[in-house]
């Protein structure tokens, strides 16, 4: 299984600053097709996981462009531009390229 | 509008059973691939079980395999999960997820989740 290592596991950002989450990957993650098969989910507290950015650093609809991502093959990086308080939450990034889909462990995001 | 709606999850001792149930709609059901994820207490997400749209192709998780077995009603657009020989480490929310793309190892939708609770 492709093993999914996130830091930090938590981060307090003051709102307006910037953000950035670290998701490594036991095997690259680049398909033959050119895409990185990389997916990063937001849930929100007492929510279900959101779709943020999908294959190929796709933002999901409605989601605003503060959400970036950059990196390819085992190393990837979510940068959210400006932190706004509805932002609060856990972060999870997945790999789709292979079965089982595997998860990182989370990072918890907070607002000074 | 995509909606998922989960239900069937409630308290049940170790090594019993337990269905839950996903209703769809919003969507060509039938197109679809669906999953199903959980999240522990105090734990992350892990995916749980996927079924093709047609129904001839299965995943599941180890943790699973052998105990869980994921079904569909393309009729009823439900998907299902067969939860038997329940243990402690079962008790989580159970989300299902609607496949991106159709056929994606990931999902664009998930439902609000049923708490499956084993003790």
């Amino acid at each position: 299984d492709i093993v999914m290592t996130q830091s930090p596991l938590s981060l307090s950002v003051t709102p307006g600053d910037p953000a950035s989450i670290s998701c490594r990957s036991s095997q690259s993650l680049l398909h033959t097709n050119g895409y990185n098969y990389l997916d990063w989910y937001l849930q929100r507290p007492g929510q279900s996981p959101q779709l943020l950015i999908s294959v190929n650093s796709r933002r999901a609809s409605g989601v605003p462009d503060r959400f970036s991502v950059s990196g390819s093959g085992t190393d990837f990086t979510l940068t959210i531009r400006r932190v706004e308080a509805d932002d609060v939450g856990v972060y999870y990034c997945m790999q789709a390229l292979q079965t089982p889909p595997t998860f990182g462990q989370g990072t918890r995001l907070d607002i000074k | 509008q995509v909606y998922l709606v989960e239900s069937g999850g409630g308290m049940v001792q170790p090594g019993n059973s337990l269905r839950l149930s996903c209703a769809a709609s919003g969507f060509s059901f039938n197109m679809y691939s669906m999953h199903w994820v959980r999240r522990a207490p105090g734990k992350g997400l892990e995916w749980v079980a996927s079924l093709s749209n047609t129904g001839n192709k299965r995943d599941y998780s180890d943790s699973v395999k052998g105990r869980f077995t994921i079904s569909r009603d393309n009729f009823q657009s439900t998907v299902f999960l067969q939860m038997d020989s329940l243990r402690s480490d079962d008790t989580a929310v159970y989300y299902c997820g609607r496949a991106r793309d159709r056929d994606g190892r990931d999902f664009d939708y998930s439902g609000q989740g049923t708490l499956v609770t084993v003790s």
